[in-house]
């Protein structure tokens, strides 16, 4: 089955700074890769997602990177904001079972002012 | 204008008890979910319900019973309750699924945290 590893664990920044996270998955057929946003006392939140037949995809100060070849994406925040600060789960799922995905475990993201 | 709505949002019991949680969602999706997280943000899926049929059962303990009267709804009832039940317990919902095409985004609902004394 799908396995996904997210690092770091936690992640401090100094507002305006970029920050990286970076998820591997096991399964080579998986064709979706979403990132989600979760603020404290509230539910994940899709913040960008990426389909296998691209490389790269950018919305405004997020971008995604994702390497099918190493299995790898990653989430890029550049000029971070105190409003970043936050635990990003990245995600896949299986290719045999695409209602089902398999989350990271989860980056704490705190922006330091 | 609520996507994804959940009651309780907290519910503290004690162990033995038998307690239910309810989710609707108001987007016309087909697919919904039931997910839980620890205390260490863990999230991981336990149910998912696809127009009113069960697709996805994660080695729950059978005292987890998912129940969907209709496609915009999805309750979970949990029978005799254990200290290890105690987490958060979200819901979401999305399009169906397409085997091929890959998954869609998922809307979550705001969460049950669930104590169990």
């Amino acid at each position: 089955g799908e396995n996904v590893e997210q690092h770091p664990s936690t992640l401090s920044v100094q507002e305006g700074d970029s920050a990286v996270i970076k998820c591997t998955y096991s399964d080579s057929a998986s064709n979706y890769f979403p990132w989600y946003k979760q603020e404290l006392g509230k539910g994940p939140q899709l913040i960008i997602d990426i389909r296998s037949n691209v490389g790269e995809k950018k919305d405004q100060r997020i971008a995604v990177t994702l390497n099918k070849t190493a299995k790898h994406f990653s989430l890029h925040i550049t000029e971070t904001q105190p409003e970043d600060s936050a635990v990003y789960f990245c995600a896949a799922p299986p290719f045999s079972s695409a209602s089902k995905i398999i989350f990271g475990s989860g980056t704490r993201l705190s922006i330091r002012p | 204008d609520t996507a994804v709505s959940q009651t309780p949002k907290y519910l503290v019991t004690q162990m033995g008890n038998d307690k239910s949680i309810k989710c609707e969602q108001n987007l016309g999706h087909d697919t919904m979910y039931w997910y839980k997280q620890d205390s260490k943000k863990f999230l991981k899926i336990m149910f998912s319900y696809n127009n009113k049929e069960l697709i996805i059962n994660e080695t729950v303990p059978n005292r987890f019973s998912p129940k969907s009267p209709d496609k915009a709804h999805l309750n979970l009832h949990i029978n005799s309750l254990e200290l290890g039940d105690s987490a958060v317990y979200f819901c979401a919902s999305s399009q169906s699924f397409s085997t091929g095409t890959g998954a869609y985004e998922q809307y979550f609902g705001p969460g049950t945290r669930l104590t169990v004394t």
